[in-house]
């Protein structure tokens, strides 16, 4: 069956840099999504890849690679607010959401 | 603001009862998902409806049951509840039926107490 993998906690400081990794099962591959979900509250979108390649936004950019089932967010200059749960989803071949059990990135001080 | 409207916000029942859950999806928006997120728990995909078809199921449970109106808005019922099923409810709803189409835009859920 279908399996997204992403790290249960993260740990980063203010103002620095953290990747959060993400890796699914590559067939029947239609696209990936990122969003971000603090404690308590709706998940909002953060990205879209369907396509190799980096797609950058502000201080957030997503990477995709579909032939190593793979994709990674990228946040810079590391802000408090920034502590959340962030979850991948894929889009399987019959285009239904999976999704993984999320990644809570703690930022300290 | 999502766009997506959840009621009620907050809701607390004892064991045993039965609850409806009500979401208006964002304007223009005709398909609607139901996810079911316990404390510290991933999103767990219970149902999607679009154009008021059930277009995929999720591990939802047979005490729930979920439907879409023709004015798209969509209700979930949930019956003889258990503690176990003390959760928040989302309700998310995009463009199409494929998410290809549009991202999901949230709700702020429904918070379900099982006393």
């Amino acid at each position: 069956g279908q399996n997204i993998d992403q790290p249960t906690e993260m740990t980063a400081t203010e103002g620095a840099i953290v990747q959060i990794n993400c890796t699914y099962q590559t067939s029947g591959f239609n696209g990936l999504f990122w969003y971000q979900q603090h404690a308590g509250e709706a998940p909002t979108f953060l990205s879209y890849n369907v396509l190799d390649g980096l797609e950058e936004k502000g201080r957030f950019s997503s990477f995709l690679s579909r032939s190593k089932g793979y994709s990674y967010l990228l946040l810079k200059e590391l802000q408090m607010k920034d502590s959340a749960s962030y979850l991948c989803a894929e889009i399987d071949s019959n285009y239904q959401l999976i999704w993984g059990a999320g990644t809570k990135l703690i930022i300290k001080p | 603001d999502s766009g997506v409207t959840q009621t009620p916000k907050h809701l607390i029942t004892a064991t045993g009862q039965r609850v409806t859950l009500r979401c208006s999806p964002r304007s223009g928006d005709l398909s609607v998902y139901w996810y079911q997120q316990s404390l510290d728990q991933g999103l767990q995909f219970l149902i999607q409806y679009y154009n008021g078809e059930e277009r995929a199921k999720g591990n939802i449970l047979e005490r729930f049951s979920a439907q879409q109106f023709p004015d798209l808005h969509s209700e979930l019922n949930l019956s003889s509840l258990e503690l176990g099923d003390s959760a928040l409810y989302f309700c998310a709803s995009s463009v199409g039926w494929d998410p290809n189409t549009g991202e999901l835009f949230f709700g702020e859920g429904s918070r379900l107490t099982v006393l």
